[in-house]
Formats: C-alpha cells, sequence, structure tokens
C-alpha cells in the first residue's frame, strides 16, 4: 500500500497570508489526524477528521482549521499568517473505526515544511 | 490536561549496551501507548505500541513496558546499534480518543 502523502512538501509565506495543506490518507484508512511540530514545542495536536467530521480538536486559535473529504484526503488551512507558525506539519491516517486497539495506530505523512517570514 | 512527560531529553550509550527511556501519562483514561522513531528529516516511524490491557510488548530488539498503576511505560532497546541513533517520542491517547499526545522527545546517541 502507498503511504501517507502530503503536499506541498515546502511552502514559503509572508505574514497576514493564508495557507493550505494536503493529506492523502493510506488506502481504507478513514481518520487524519494533524500536528505542529516545532523545535521548542514537540508535536502539538491540532485536530483530527473521520467521516468528513472533527471528532478531536486540540488548544490551537481558531485561524487553524480543516476539513476532510468523502475520499478522506484532508486539508489544513491557517489564516492569517504569524512567524510562529513557521513549523513542519505533519498528517497520520489511522483506521479510525470505533472500538478496537487496531484502529488507533497512527502512520505519519513526511510533513510540509511552513515557514512564515 | 493531558500531559505526557518523558525522560531523558538526551541519552547517549555504547554500541551493544542498552537504552532506556521513560514517560509517565495523567490522564487514566489513556489506553494506547505507541512509540516513535524519528530520524534526521524524515517523519515519525511507529516502531512498537503497547495497549492499556498488556504489561509488556517485545519485537526483536525493543520492548516496551506499561505499569497503568503508576501510570508510566518505558522503551528498552537492547543490543544498541548506530542505526538506532534517532529521536524517540512516546505518546499516550487522551481520553480514549483518536487524539495522541507526545512526550518531548528524547534524541539518542549511539556511540561506536
Amino acid at each position: 500500500k502507498a503511504g501517507v502523502t502530503q503536499t506541498p512538501r515546502y511552502l514559503i509565506k509572508t505574514r497576514g497570508q493564508q495557507v493550505t495543506l494536503s493529506c492523502s490518507p493510506i488506502s481504507g484508512h478513514r481518520s487524519v489526524s494533524w500536528y505542529q511540530q516545532t523545535p521548542g514545542q514537540g508535536l502539538q495536536f491540532l485536530f483530527e477528521y473521520f467521516s468528513e467530521t472533527q471528532r478531536n480538536k486540540g488548544n490551537f486559535p481558531g485561524r487553524f482549521s480543516g476539513r476532510q473529504f468523502s475520499n478522506s484526503r484532508s486539508e489544513m488551512n491557517v489564516s492569517t499568517l504569524e512567524l510562529g507558525d513557521s513549523a513542519l506539519y505533519l498528517c497520520a491516517s489511522s483506521l479510525g473505526r470505533r472500538g478496537g486497539f487496531s484502529s488507533y495506530e497512527q502512520y505519519f505523512g513526511p510533513g510540509t515544511r511552513l515557514t512564515v517570514t | 490536561g493531558e500531559n505526557v512527560e518523558q525522560h531523558p531529553s538526551t541519552l547517549s550509550v555504547q554500541e551493544g549496551d542498552s537504552a532506556v527511556i521513560k514517560c509517565t501519562y495523567s490522564d487514566s483514561a489513556s489506553n494506547y501507548f505507541p512509540w516513535y522513531k524519528q530520524e534526521l528529516g524524515k517523519r515519525p516511524q511507529l516502531i512498537i505500541d503497547i495497549r492499556s490491557n498488556v504489561g509488556e510488548k517485545k519485537d526483536q530488539r525493543i520492548a516496551v513496558t506499561l505499569n497503568k498503576t503508576a501510570k508510566h511505560f518505558s522503551l528498552h532497546i537492547t543490543e544498541t546499534q548506530p542505526e538506532d541513533s534517532a529521536v524517540y517520542f512516546c505518546a499516550a491517547t487522551a481520553q480514549g480518543a483518536q487524539k495522541l499526545v507526545f512526550g518531548q522527545g528524547t534524541r539518542l546517541t549511539i556511540n561506536p
């Protein structure tokens, strides 16, 4: 099976702009989670989508939003970019079925490196 | 709120020796505990996980133990090799959901 893919891999934006990142999960996986990785804060959970519905949300401002399509692909949007948004954004996919521990296994994509100047 | 503490932040061992990384979690509802290995410039890779109904799990040179009473779990790597050098992250589910809370990571260096 093909792994999790993310596009674009690198992005440079200026403050105030907005950005959209894309994530394609492993075939058959219906849950997509997004994480922000920075050297200082580590891996921080942003949100998780399952069957086009946001099931869980982390402690990030409303400028961070996401959605999931019927084919399980997910997009993440950040509006009004700030310098502190510079980070590696990782998505992870899992089966996501309720009940059963196998649904928890999350597999990460390569990430999108966002630089805000 | 949910929190996962990971220690040590850096660990250096001689090739062939064992390495142990420890994590403590705060959410008593956590029921799934994965470990990820991240090499420089690469994605985190799931290397082993343990469920709340199991106390120990082994996979070749790596093992994970879980103590639910004390709310801590550990990663053990035996007969370390240079390719084990990486950053290792522990994580725990929050409130039994798909959300993973990660520890701050341990940079493991294997000295030849």
